[in-house]
C-alpha cells in the first residue's frame, strides 16, 4: 500500500500555463505538507495543513495555491507558470503539527516549465 | 535565523569502509532532528529522530548520534546499496529545516 501518493509523477508544460499536482496519504495522519526540492537538491517547506487549516505558508507567490478538501488530501494549484517553477514537489504527512513527528513523502512530482 | 549544514557534500567509500556524515545546525528551541535517506528519483525516507543531547539510535549498519551543536550519521561497513543522499533537518516550532544533504557512494 502507497503511504503518501501524487499525481502525476511528471509534469511538462509551457509558461504562462496553470497546472494542479494532487497528493493523497492514507496514513490517517493529521497533518500534510507540500516541500520544493531545487536543482541543487534543496529541500524547502512551502505550505502546511493541519485537518484542512493551513498552518506553515512560507514566502511563496501568491500563483501557488495550496487546497485541502479533506485532512488526506492537499492538491497545489499554481497558476502562471514561469521557468523558475521547474523543480520538483514533494507532499508528505505526519500524525500532528507542532510536535516532532516523522514526516512521511511521496514520490515527488517532477514540474519541467519550458 | 535557522540554519543547517551537512558535510561533507560527497564522500566515496569502499564496500566495507566505515565512516560518518556531519550535521551542524543552529536553532534556538530545537525540538527534534530528524536523519532522511533519498534515493535518486525518489521522496526522502525516515530514518531517525533524536530529541536531546546524548541521544543514539541505530538501524542496521546505521548510528545517529546528537550533541547540542550537532549530529552525525556513522556508517559501519557499508554497503552498495547504501549509496543514496541523506539529508538531516531540525524542527523548531511547526517545520522542518533541511540541510543540502551528504551524497554517499559505497563502491564494491
Amino acid at each position: 500500500d502507497t503511504a503518501v501518493s501524487q499525481t502525476p509523477k511528471y509534469l511538462v508544460t509551457q509558461m504562462g500555463n496553470d497546472k494542479s499536482i494532487k497528493c493523497e496519504q492514507n496514513l490517517g495522519h493529521d497533518t500534510m505538507y507540500w516541500y520544493k526540492q531545487d536543482s541543487k537538491k534543496f529541500l524547502k517547506i512551502m505550505f502546511s495543513y493541519n485537518n484542512k487549516e493551513l498552518i506553515i505558508n512560507e514566502t511563496v507567490p501568491n500563483r501557488f495555491s495550496p487546497k485541502s478538501p479533506d485532512k488526506a488530501h492537499l492538491n497545489l494549484h499554481i497558476n502562471s507558470l514561469e521557468l523558475g517553477d521547474s523543480a520538483v514537489y514533494f507532499c508528505a504527512s505526519s500524525r500532528r503539527s507542532g510536535d516532532p513527528y516523522e514526516q512521511y513523502f511521496g514520490p515527488g512530482t517532477r514540474l519541467t516549465v519550458t | 535565523e535557522d540554519q543547517v549544514t551537512q558535510s561533507p557534500e560527497a564522500l566515496r567509500l569502499q564496500e566495507g569502509e566505515s565512516s560518518s556524515l556531519n550535521c551542524s545546525y543552529t536553532v534556538s528551541g530545537l525540538r527534534g532532528l530528524f536523519w532522511y535517506r533519498q534515493d535518486p528519483g525518489k521522496g526522502p525516507e525516515f530514518l531517525f529522530t533524536l530529541y536531546s543531547a546524548g541521544e543514539e539510535k541505530e538501524k542496521e549498519r546505521l548510528k545517529a548520534t546528537l550533541t547540542k551543536k550537532e549530529s552525525f550519521l556513522h556508517i559501519t561497513a557499508p554497503k552498495p546499496e547504501d549509496s543514496a543522499t541523506y539529508l538531516c533537518a531540525v524542527q523548531r516550532s511547526e517545520k522542518l529545516v533541511f540541510g543540502k544533504g551528504t551524497k554517499l557512494t559505497v563502491n564494491p
